[in-house]
C-alpha cells in the first residue's frame, strides 16, 4: 500500500529557514499537499503541488517535488515562533480520492 | 470558502453510551466526505468515506456497526460511535471535498476536529 515518511522533529531558530522533507512511494501519487496543524485544532491546508511540478512558491513557502526520488520538501522563509506546529505531507491519486499521510514533523522555532 | 464545522468540539461521556459528532460543510456542497482518527502525537488515519446518498466505505479494520456513518445531505456528514469505550478516546476529524482555487482536482478541508474522552 501507499506510504508516506517524514522526519517526526525540527528544531529552529527565529528568522531561520526550516525545510521538512517527506518521501513516498506511490509512483502513481498525483497531488502532494501539506498541512500544518496547532495544538488540539485540525488540519489546515497550507500548500499543494502536482507531480507534474517540480517546484510552487507561495509567499514564505516553497515546495520541491523530486518525483524521481519520490522526496517533497516544505521549506518555510523567515521562521516565525507563530510557526510552531506540526507538519503533515500527505499523497492521494486521481483514483484514490482519499489522502494518505506521513507522520507529522514537529517544527519548534526557538525565539 | 470552504470551511469545515464540527460539533462538539469536545465530548466526555459514560462508557456504553453512543456519541454522534456533525461535520458540515458551510459554503460549499460535499458529495463526499472523508472521516479520520488520531491519537496523541500520531498522525491521522482514515477510518471511512462518506458518500452522499449512499453507504460509507469502511478502512479495513474499523468496525462499520461500532461507527455509524450517515451522510444524509450535501452539506452534513455524521459520525456516531456506538457504545462507546475507553478506548475509543481519541481526536476525531472530518474533511469535505471541494474544489480550490486554481485546481481542476478537488482537495480535501478539514474541520477543527472533535475529542471524545470516554470514561
Amino acid at each position: 500500500g501507499e506510504d508516506v515518511e517524514q522526519s517526526l522533529f525540527l528544531s529552529v531558530r527565529e528568522g531561520d529557514s526550516s525545510v521538512i522533507n517527506c518521501t513516498y512511494t506511490d509512483s502513481s501519487s498525483t497531488y502532494l499537499y501539506w498541512y500544518k496543524q496547532e495544538p488540539g485544532a485540525g488540519l489546515q491546508l497550507l500548500t499543494y503541488i502536482f507531480s507534474n511540478m517540480d517546484m510552487k512558491q507561495d509567499q514564505r513557502l516553497t515546495v520541491l517535488l523530486n518525483k524521481k526520488d519520490k522526496h517533497l520538501s516544505l521549506r518555510i522563509a523567515d521562521t516565525q515562533t507563530g510557526d510552531s506546529a506540526i507538519y503533515f505531507c500527505a499523497e492521494t491519486d486521481t483514483g484514490r480520492r482519499a489522502l494518505t499521510f506521513g507522520s507529522g514533523t514537529r517544527l519548534q522555532v526557538q525565539p | 470558502g470552504a470551511v469545515v464545522s464540527q460539533h462538539p468540539s469536545w465530548v466526555i461521556c459514560k462508557s456504553g453510551t453512543s456519541v454522534k459528532i456533525e461535520c458540515r460543510s458551510l459554503d460549499f456542497q460535499a458529495t463526499t466526505m472523508f472521516w479520520y482518527r488520531q491519537f496523541p502525537k500520531q498522525s491521522l488515519m482514515l477510518m471511512a468515506t462518506s458518500n452522499e446518498g449512499s453507504k460509507a466505505t469502511y478502512e479495513q479494520g474499523v468496525e462499520k456497526d461500532k461507527f455509524l456513518i450517515n451522510h444524509a445531505s450535501l452539506t452534513l456528514s455524521t459520525l456516531t460511535v456506538t457504545s462507546a469505550h475507553p478506548e475509543d478516546s481519541s481526536f476525531y476529524i472530518c474533511s469535505a471535498r471541494a474544489l480550490a482555487p486554481g485546481l481542476v482536482q478537488e482537495t480535501q478541508y478539514f474541520g477543527p476536529g472533535t475529542r471524545l474522552l470516554v470514561l
